[in-house]
This record gives structure tokens, C-alpha cells and sequence, in this order.
């Protein structure tokens, strides 16, 4: 596709409940990252995949939050029993390749309000 | 520890002004350091440098780097109404990004 595109961009739940959060990247872009950004923060990284391989998964805050990219393309990001604290934007963004010289392209990021 | 800190947090300017943004770093490993700004929600690509005292240009946006004393600044000249937002700087590690929790600026007419 022309850029990042996510999915929904707007998520109300309530405390308790399941969501799952769409990222699809640029074609061809092998490097994926998940981002979280609470108000007035920059993003907080959470996990990134090369191609299908999850390579880094440090930043995910609990065992609720999982995030899988099965065929290297698009990536969902799950959070189960959302709380009150996971409210926030969840940015993904894309690059070709990983490495120097590279730069993070973003998509318009999912609001998730927990109530 | 790897950290990224900018200043000032916000910074609120007249039309016309010129502002200059901050940006440390501290990482392992550094390869690059990337200004982006975030009107909305999708930041979006100003600059990417990775050698020291190389300016880059953008219309009157401007940025340099310091490897020694790991820091950047990003420059914005005649500053206009268009450039309110929340300016982010990122520090790239290779495989990972490390951001700044930005500084927002707000321009008045």
C-alpha cells in the first residue's frame, strides 16, 4: 500500500474486554514496530518483528499484550482484559530494512480509550 | 539505560520567531538520530542524521549533530502557524528507536 494503514481508529472498551489492533505496513517494508504514546509522552516502544520473526518484545507491558505477524506482512497487536492504564494511542510504523541509514515510517495510530 | 531527553517540554512562540529544539541521547550502540513532527497522531519525517556537524536543510527548517557531546538540535526560522505541533526526536539503535517525549510547540499569530 501508499503508506502504514491501521485499524480501527478509534476503539472504546470496556475494562475487561479483548481488542485487536490492525497494522498494515508498506509492501515490502520487512521491519515492523508497535509503539505506544499516552498523552503528552513520545512513543514508548513495545515490540518489533523482522519479517515474521518477533525480535524484540521487551517493551510489551504485561502477559495481556501479545502481537504476532504471521506471513511478515500485516501485524496484530491483542490486548486481553484492557484496564483503565492501557489507554493511549498505539502507533505502528515500518521500515524497508533494519539497520542504519533507516527511517520509521508511521501510520495514523489506533485510540484506544478503556472505560 | 537507553534514554533520549528533549527540551524545552513546550514552547509557545509569536509568528516569525525562531525557535531552536533540543535533543540528548544516550544509547548503545547509536547509528542515527531522526527528527519527526506529530501534528495529529502519524509522526511525520524531517530529518535523519548520522555524522557530526553535517547541517541539513529543509526550507527553514534546520539540524545538526554533536556524536561527542550526544546531542542534536532542529532549527525552525520565520516560524508560521502551520508549524504548531509536537516536534520528536528518535535515536536508532540498529533495530530499535528510542524517543524523546517530544516538545510541543505552538505558534501564535
Amino acid at each position: 500500500g501508499a503508506g502504514v494503514s491501521q485499524s480501527p481508529r478509534y476503539k472504546v472498551a470496556k475494562r475487561g474486554q479483548d481488542v485487536a489492533l490492525r497494522c498494515d505496513p508498506i509492501s515490502g517494508h520487512v521491519s515492523l514496530f508497535w509503539y505506544q504514546q499516552a498523552l503528552g509522552q513520545g512513543p514508548e516502544f513495545l515490540t518489533y518483528f523482522q519479517n515474521e520473526a518477533q525480535l524484540d518484545k521487551s517493551g510489551l507491558p504485561s502477559d495481556r499484550f501479545f502481537a504476532e505477524r504471521p506471513e511478515g506482512s500485516v501485524s496484530t497487536l491483542k490486548i486481553q482484559r484492557t484496564q483503565q492504564e492501557d489507554s493511549a494511542v498505539y502507533l505502528c510504523a515500518s521500515s524497508s530494512r533494519a539497520g542504519v541509514g533507516e527511517k520509521l515510517f508511521f501510520g495514523s495510530g489506533t485510540q484506544l480509550s478503556v472505560l | 539505560e537507553d534514554k533520549v531527553v528533549q527540551s524545552p517540554l513546550s514552547l509557545v512562540v509569536h509568528e516569525g520567531d525562531t525557535v531552536t529544539l533540543n535533543c540528548s541521547y544516550e544509547v548503545t550502540n547509536f547509528r542515527s538520530l531522526l527528527w519527526y513532527k506529530q501534528e495529529k497522531k502519524a509522526p511525520t519525517f524531517l530529518f535523519m542524521l548520522t555524522s557530526s556537524g553535517i547541517e541539513k536543510k529543509s526550507g527553514r527548517l534546520s539540524s545538526i549533530l554533536d556524536k561527542k557531546e550526544l546531542f542534536s538540535i532542529l532549527n525552525i526560522t520565520a516560524t508560521q502557524t502551520g508549524d504548531s505541533a509536537i516536534y520528536l526526536c528518535a535515536a536508532n539503535t540498529g533495530n530499535q528507536f528510542y524517543f524523546g517525549t517530544g516538545t510541543s510547540l505552538t505558534v501564535i499569530p
